[in-house]
């Protein structure tokens, strides 16, 4: 089983859409979890830190379920510049032994 | 405030060659990340440099080699090169505290023909 894991995609909805990511961890000793966001052929840019509590940024949502091992991210009224491949990132050590998830590719249509 | 930068931009490289990228970690950020990153995958962890030592280790042969300099940047030099190096190599940069996120520079793509 990998390590970190997420929806296969590609998602494709249309502008205004609301679209659901998922993503699970096996290691259980996961400390710090993040979302980041890469546009094709660029580099990976931090969208938003994932908190136990959950935490929103506008129009997106991080949910953590320690228990479960899962996070998500929620993105609505979907623009077409969200048009990105979203990655899960998991650290089971304090700033240490980041994970990459796979990504998963978003296209918003017009 | 600059951020993560990284040099060159682009290179291609022959079989056999070898090949030294470099990083300059975003101010205020001791510890430097670097990522191999296949088209259509996630980054592949390399390793990571804090206080001029290799930290951690990512599963990477020991054609993978790196140093971290005095003043936090730091280099990946890959030693004879293979086809499948060709990828994006991307630095990321963190300062060492708890929940510190990774910032990453505009990455090095190399091909290996």
């Amino acid at each position: 089983r990998k390590e970190v894991e997420q929806d296969p995609g590609p998602f494709n909805v249309p502008e205004g859409a609301t679209v659901a990511f998922n993503c699970t961890y096996s290691n259980s000793a996961s400390q710090s979890f993040f979302w980041y966001r890469q546009d094709c052929r660029k580099e990976p840019k931090l969208l938003m830190s994932v908190y136990s509590s959950g935490n929103e940024d506008g129009r997106f949502t991080a949910q953590l379920n320690r228990a479960s091992q899962y996070i998500s991210l929620l993105i609505r009224d979907s623009k077409l510049s969200d048009s990105a491949t979203y990655l899960c990132v998991v650290a089971a050590d304090y700033g240490q032994n980041f994970v990459f998830g796979p990504g998963t590719r978003l296209s918003v249509l017009p | 405030d600059a951020g993560v930068t990284q040099s060159p931009t682009h290179l291609i490289k022959t079989r056999g060659q070898q090949v030294t990228l470099r990083c300059s970690p975003k101010s205020g950020h001791d510890t430097v990340s670097w990522y191999q990153q296949a088209l259509g995958q996630g980054p592949q962890f390399i390793f990571q440099y804090y206080e001029e030592e290799e930290r951690q280790r990512g599963n990477f042969p020991d054609r993978f080699s790196g140093h971290q300099f005095p003043n936090y940047s730091s280099e990946l030099n890959v030693n004879a090169l293979l086809l499948g190096d060709s990828a994006l190599y991307l630095c990321a940069s963190s300062h060492s505290g708890y929940n510190s996120p990774l910032h990453f520079g505009n990455g090095t793509r190399l091909t290996v023909t």
